[in-house]
Protein backbone atom coordinates (compact mmCIF):
# COMPACT_ATOMS: atom_id res chain seq x y z
CA UNK A 1 0.00 0.00 0.00
CA UNK A 2 1.14 3.51 -0.80
CA UNK A 3 2.90 5.37 2.26
CA UNK A 4 1.39 8.72 1.81
CA UNK A 5 -2.51 10.24 2.24
CA UNK A 6 -3.47 12.71 -0.71
CA UNK A 7 -7.15 14.55 -0.42
CA UNK A 8 -9.28 13.07 -3.48
CA UNK A 9 -10.24 15.88 -5.54
CA UNK A 10 -9.36 19.56 -5.05
CA UNK A 11 -10.45 22.48 -7.38
CA UNK A 12 -8.10 25.39 -8.43
CA UNK A 13 -9.26 28.61 -10.28
CA UNK A 14 -6.82 29.48 -13.17
CA UNK A 15 -4.02 31.64 -12.43
CA UNK A 16 -4.21 31.27 -8.67
CA UNK A 17 -1.71 28.96 -6.78
CA UNK A 18 -2.25 25.60 -6.12
CA UNK A 19 -1.72 23.83 -3.40
CA UNK A 20 -1.88 20.65 -2.54
CA UNK A 21 -0.97 18.41 0.65
CA UNK A 22 0.46 15.23 1.23
CA UNK A 23 0.90 13.45 4.56
CA UNK A 24 3.84 10.52 5.08
CA UNK A 25 4.20 10.33 8.73
CA UNK A 26 5.61 6.93 8.61
CA UNK A 27 8.63 8.03 6.38
CA UNK A 28 11.89 6.97 6.65
CA UNK A 29 15.28 8.62 6.79
CA UNK A 30 16.14 7.57 3.45
CA UNK A 31 13.10 8.04 1.69
CA UNK A 32 12.46 10.77 -1.04
CA UNK A 33 9.10 12.33 -1.56
CA UNK A 34 8.50 12.58 -5.34
CA UNK A 35 5.62 13.85 -7.23
CA UNK A 36 4.30 13.35 -10.22
CA UNK A 37 0.73 13.92 -12.17
CA UNK A 38 -1.18 12.28 -14.83
CA UNK A 39 -3.49 13.99 -17.49
CA UNK A 40 -5.93 11.53 -18.88
CA UNK A 41 -4.32 8.16 -19.25
CA UNK A 42 -1.48 9.53 -20.56
CA UNK A 43 2.24 8.33 -18.84
CA UNK A 44 2.74 10.02 -15.42
CA UNK A 45 5.04 12.86 -15.17
CA UNK A 46 7.49 13.55 -12.84
CA UNK A 47 7.17 17.13 -11.55
CA UNK A 48 9.70 17.06 -8.51
CA UNK A 49 11.18 15.76 -5.63
CA UNK A 50 12.95 16.02 -2.61
CA UNK A 51 14.73 14.93 0.81
CA UNK A 52 14.16 17.66 3.25
CA UNK A 53 14.79 21.00 1.81
CA UNK A 54 12.25 23.08 -0.28
CA UNK A 55 12.87 22.61 -3.72
CA UNK A 56 11.97 24.52 -6.91
CA UNK A 57 11.79 23.87 -10.35
CA UNK A 58 10.40 25.23 -13.75
CA UNK A 59 7.09 23.47 -12.94
CA UNK A 60 6.53 23.73 -8.91
CA UNK A 61 8.03 23.98 -5.77
CA UNK A 62 7.87 21.20 -3.13
CA UNK A 63 7.43 22.48 0.79
CA UNK A 64 8.66 19.56 3.25
CA UNK A 65 7.83 20.23 7.14
CA UNK A 66 10.96 19.90 9.21
CA UNK A 67 10.09 16.72 10.53
CA UNK A 68 9.27 15.39 7.13
CA UNK A 69 5.94 14.17 8.17
CA UNK A 70 3.99 16.13 5.08
CA UNK A 71 4.91 17.82 2.38
CA UNK A 72 2.67 20.44 0.03
CA UNK A 73 3.16 20.63 -3.99
CA UNK A 74 2.63 24.55 -5.36
CA UNK A 75 1.83 24.79 -8.51
CA UNK A 76 2.31 28.53 -8.20
CA UNK A 77 -0.11 29.82 -11.21
CA UNK A 78 -2.59 27.21 -12.16
CA UNK A 79 -3.82 26.64 -15.36
CA UNK A 80 -6.35 24.64 -17.22
CA UNK A 81 -3.82 22.27 -18.58
CA UNK A 82 -2.37 21.80 -15.06
CA UNK A 83 -6.06 19.84 -14.48
CA UNK A 84 -4.48 16.32 -13.95
CA UNK A 85 -4.16 13.60 -10.80
CA UNK A 86 -1.33 14.31 -8.98
CA UNK A 87 0.59 11.63 -7.28
CA UNK A 88 2.69 12.46 -3.97
CA UNK A 89 5.47 9.15 -3.73
CA UNK A 90 7.87 8.19 -0.80
CA UNK A 91 11.11 6.28 -2.21
CA UNK A 92 13.86 5.06 -0.66
CA UNK A 93 17.04 5.98 -1.57
CA UNK A 94 17.67 2.46 -3.31
CA UNK A 95 18.32 2.73 -7.25
CA UNK A 96 15.61 0.44 -8.78
CA UNK A 97 13.31 0.80 -5.95
CA UNK A 98 10.08 1.06 -7.43
CA UNK A 99 7.43 3.58 -6.77
CA UNK A 100 3.77 2.87 -4.81
CA UNK A 101 1.13 4.98 -6.41
CA UNK A 102 -1.82 6.14 -4.54
CA UNK A 103 -5.14 6.89 -6.14
CA UNK A 104 -3.65 10.69 -6.02
CA UNK A 105 -5.35 14.27 -6.43
CA UNK A 106 -7.39 15.22 -8.84
CA UNK A 107 -6.76 18.77 -9.28
CA UNK A 108 -9.72 20.42 -11.37
CA UNK A 109 -8.30 24.03 -12.90
CA UNK A 110 -11.42 26.03 -13.49
CA UNK A 111 -11.71 28.98 -15.67
CA UNK B 1 14.48 16.82 -24.24
CA UNK B 2 15.25 12.85 -23.91
CA UNK B 3 12.04 10.98 -23.27
CA UNK B 4 10.88 7.55 -23.11
CA UNK B 5 9.04 5.71 -26.33
CA UNK B 6 7.08 2.91 -26.44
CA UNK B 7 5.40 0.87 -29.51
CA UNK B 8 2.50 0.61 -30.27
CA UNK B 9 0.51 2.93 -28.95
CA UNK B 10 -2.46 0.39 -28.99
CA UNK B 11 -2.32 -3.11 -29.27
CA UNK B 12 -5.70 -5.66 -29.73
CA UNK B 13 -4.98 -8.99 -29.09
CA UNK B 14 -7.00 -12.64 -28.84
CA UNK B 15 -7.41 -14.46 -25.23
CA UNK B 16 -4.42 -16.96 -25.25
CA UNK B 17 -2.21 -14.86 -27.51
CA UNK B 18 1.44 -13.81 -26.99
CA UNK B 19 1.84 -10.03 -27.08
CA UNK B 20 5.24 -8.29 -27.05
CA UNK B 21 5.09 -4.68 -25.62
CA UNK B 22 8.64 -2.26 -26.94
CA UNK B 23 9.81 0.54 -25.03
CA UNK B 24 12.91 3.00 -25.92
CA UNK B 25 14.30 3.92 -22.52
CA UNK B 26 16.39 7.32 -21.88
CA UNK B 27 19.82 6.61 -23.76
CA UNK B 28 21.95 6.81 -20.48
CA UNK B 29 19.62 5.47 -18.26
CA UNK B 30 20.38 2.37 -16.61
CA UNK B 31 17.46 1.31 -14.73
CA UNK B 32 13.99 -0.03 -16.55
CA UNK B 33 10.82 -0.50 -15.28
CA UNK B 34 6.96 -1.70 -16.28
CA UNK B 35 3.93 -0.86 -14.43
CA UNK B 36 0.51 -1.37 -15.61
CA UNK B 37 -2.83 0.17 -14.84
CA UNK B 38 -5.91 -1.01 -14.99
CA UNK B 39 -9.16 1.36 -16.41
CA UNK B 40 -10.11 3.56 -13.42
CA UNK B 41 -7.51 1.86 -11.00
CA UNK B 42 -4.13 2.73 -9.75
CA UNK B 43 -0.26 2.81 -11.69
CA UNK B 44 0.92 -0.93 -10.29
CA UNK B 45 4.40 -1.70 -10.83
CA UNK B 46 5.23 -4.95 -12.28
CA UNK B 47 9.28 -5.30 -12.63
CA UNK B 48 11.76 -3.46 -12.51
CA UNK B 49 15.43 -4.53 -14.27
CA UNK B 50 19.35 -3.93 -13.81
CA UNK B 51 22.17 -5.02 -15.72
CA UNK B 52 20.49 -7.60 -18.01
CA UNK B 53 18.67 -8.74 -14.88
CA UNK B 54 15.23 -8.45 -12.76
CA UNK B 55 16.25 -6.65 -9.47
CA UNK B 56 12.62 -6.40 -8.10
CA UNK B 57 9.22 -8.04 -9.70
CA UNK B 58 5.25 -7.71 -7.86
CA UNK B 59 3.10 -10.23 -7.31
CA UNK B 60 1.20 -9.51 -10.73
CA UNK B 61 4.40 -10.63 -12.79
CA UNK B 62 4.09 -14.22 -12.31
CA UNK B 63 5.51 -16.95 -15.19
CA UNK B 64 3.48 -15.60 -17.63
CA UNK B 65 5.23 -12.12 -18.24
CA UNK B 66 8.85 -12.03 -18.83
CA UNK B 67 11.45 -8.70 -19.75
CA UNK B 68 14.09 -8.74 -21.80
CA UNK B 69 16.40 -6.05 -23.11
CA UNK B 70 17.47 -7.59 -26.33
CA UNK B 71 20.19 -4.93 -28.04
CA UNK B 72 21.55 -1.81 -26.48
CA UNK B 73 17.97 0.45 -26.63
CA UNK B 74 15.01 -1.68 -26.74
CA UNK B 75 13.53 -2.96 -23.31
CA UNK B 76 10.89 -5.32 -24.11
CA UNK B 77 7.76 -7.24 -21.94
CA UNK B 78 6.45 -10.06 -23.09
CA UNK B 79 2.73 -11.68 -22.07
CA UNK B 80 2.92 -15.42 -23.52
CA UNK B 81 -0.80 -15.80 -23.04
CA UNK B 82 -2.66 -13.38 -22.68
CA UNK B 83 -5.85 -13.49 -20.50
CA UNK B 84 -8.47 -10.74 -20.17
CA UNK B 85 -8.01 -9.36 -16.76
CA UNK B 86 -4.53 -8.36 -18.92
CA UNK B 87 -6.28 -5.69 -20.20
CA UNK B 88 -4.55 -1.99 -19.08
CA UNK B 89 -2.35 0.65 -20.14
CA UNK B 90 1.12 -0.51 -20.10
CA UNK B 91 3.92 1.83 -19.29
CA UNK B 92 8.03 1.59 -19.20
CA UNK B 93 9.97 4.10 -17.02
CA UNK B 94 13.89 4.90 -16.83
CA UNK B 95 16.01 6.18 -14.23
CA UNK B 96 19.78 6.83 -14.32
CA UNK B 97 22.07 6.56 -10.91
CA UNK B 98 23.22 9.91 -9.69
CA UNK B 99 22.27 12.64 -6.81
CA UNK B 100 19.63 14.57 -9.21
CA UNK B 101 18.56 12.41 -11.68
CA UNK B 102 17.09 9.93 -9.20
CA UNK B 103 13.09 10.22 -11.04
CA UNK B 104 11.97 7.84 -13.25
CA UNK B 105 10.79 9.21 -16.56
CA UNK B 106 7.31 7.37 -18.18
CA UNK B 107 6.62 6.44 -21.11
CA UNK B 108 2.98 7.41 -23.06
CA UNK B 109 2.24 3.83 -22.64
CA UNK B 110 0.85 1.03 -24.46
CA UNK B 111 -3.09 0.26 -24.33
CA UNK B 112 -3.47 -3.18 -24.29
CA UNK B 113 -6.89 -4.72 -24.94
CA UNK B 114 -7.46 -8.47 -24.98
CA UNK B 115 -10.43 -10.08 -26.05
Amino acid sequence: DAKTTQPPSMDCAEGRAANLPCNHSTISGNEYVYWYRQIHSQGPQYIIHGLKNNETNEMASLIITEDRKSSTLILPHATLRDTAVYYCIVSADNYGQNFVFGPGTRLSVLP
Amino acid sequence: EPEVTQTPSHQVTQMGQEVILRCVPISNHLYFYWYRQILGQKVEFLVSFYNNEISEKSEIFDDQFSVERPDGSNFTLKIRSTKLEDSAMYFCASSNIGLVVRAQYFGPGTRLLVL
